[in-house]
């Protein structure tokens, strides 16, 4: 099983948005409507931000947004602050059996 | 408030055993999986497995089976996660987290326990 790429990192200014993707395959990211994105801050515990493709938790900026097409699957940032600064992981159901898998993440920062 | 509390850090030799525990309160303790993430020296999250806190099912990563085990009791909202013979490359912060049925997403999340195995 082979984790959904992610690119290593993106970067954005203040009040700018971004995208961060995340690649996998039939059996995982694209076969499923299972996605979820977490963001971590150094030292922190993961934090869910996106649950199934693009659903927000109770307390998620709606600056944060989720979606897929195809094999990939997307989080963009709307109206970047500092706070966004972390690390941020794309993961999936499989069908595979491990049950479910993590991208290999990407580290934003904000310039 | 829904919580996830770790057992604290711990300081193990190679070919030790060891059982972490996470703590769950404020909430249906069946209502959730319980699912363990490895998290190595700057690299990044790795899901290993999850139990079912209704009938203590598990699976696995195979990347992790046959390397630990995960249980669960109930009685105290507990969940375990560990190792009959530790290895150096076992060090990493482990976090369990709740993992929701039908949708595989994890909304709460233990502090981390640092595992350090060295000799």
């Amino acid at each position: 099983q082979s984790a959904p790429t992610q690119p290593a990192s993106v970067s954005g200014s203040p009040g700018q948005s971004i995208t961060i993707s995340c690649t996998g395959t039939y059996r995982d990211v694209g076969g499923y409507k299972y996605v979820s994105w977490y963001q971590q801050h150094p030292g922190k515990a993961p934090k869910l931000m996106i649950y199934d493709v693009s659903n927000r938790p109770s307390g998620v900026s709606n600056r944060f947004s989720g979606s897929k097409s195809g094999n990939t699957a997307s989080l963009s940032i709307s109206g970047l602050q500092a706070d966004d600064e972390a690390d941020y992981y794309c993961s999936s159901f499989t069908s595979s059996s491990t049950l479910v898998v993590f991208g290999v993440g990407t580290k934003l920062t904000v310039l | 408030e829904v919580q996830l509390v770790q057992s604290g850090a711990e300081v193990k030799k190679p070919g030790e055993s060891l059982r972490i525990s996470c703590q769950g309160s404020g909430y249906d303790f069946t209502t959730y999986w319980i699912t363990w993430v490895r998290q190595m020296p700057g690299k990044g999250l790795e899901w290993m497995g999850r139990i079912d806190s209704t009938d203590s099912y598990t699976n696995y990563s195979p990347s992790f089976q046959g390397h630990v085990t995960i249980s669960i009791d109930k009685s105290i909202t507990t969940a375990y996660l560990q190792w009959s013979s530790l290895k150096a490359s076992d060090t990493a912060m482990y976090y369990c987290a709740t993992l929701t049925r039908g949708s595989y997403g994890s909304d709460y999340w233990g502090q981390g326990t640092l595992v350090t195995v060295s000799s």
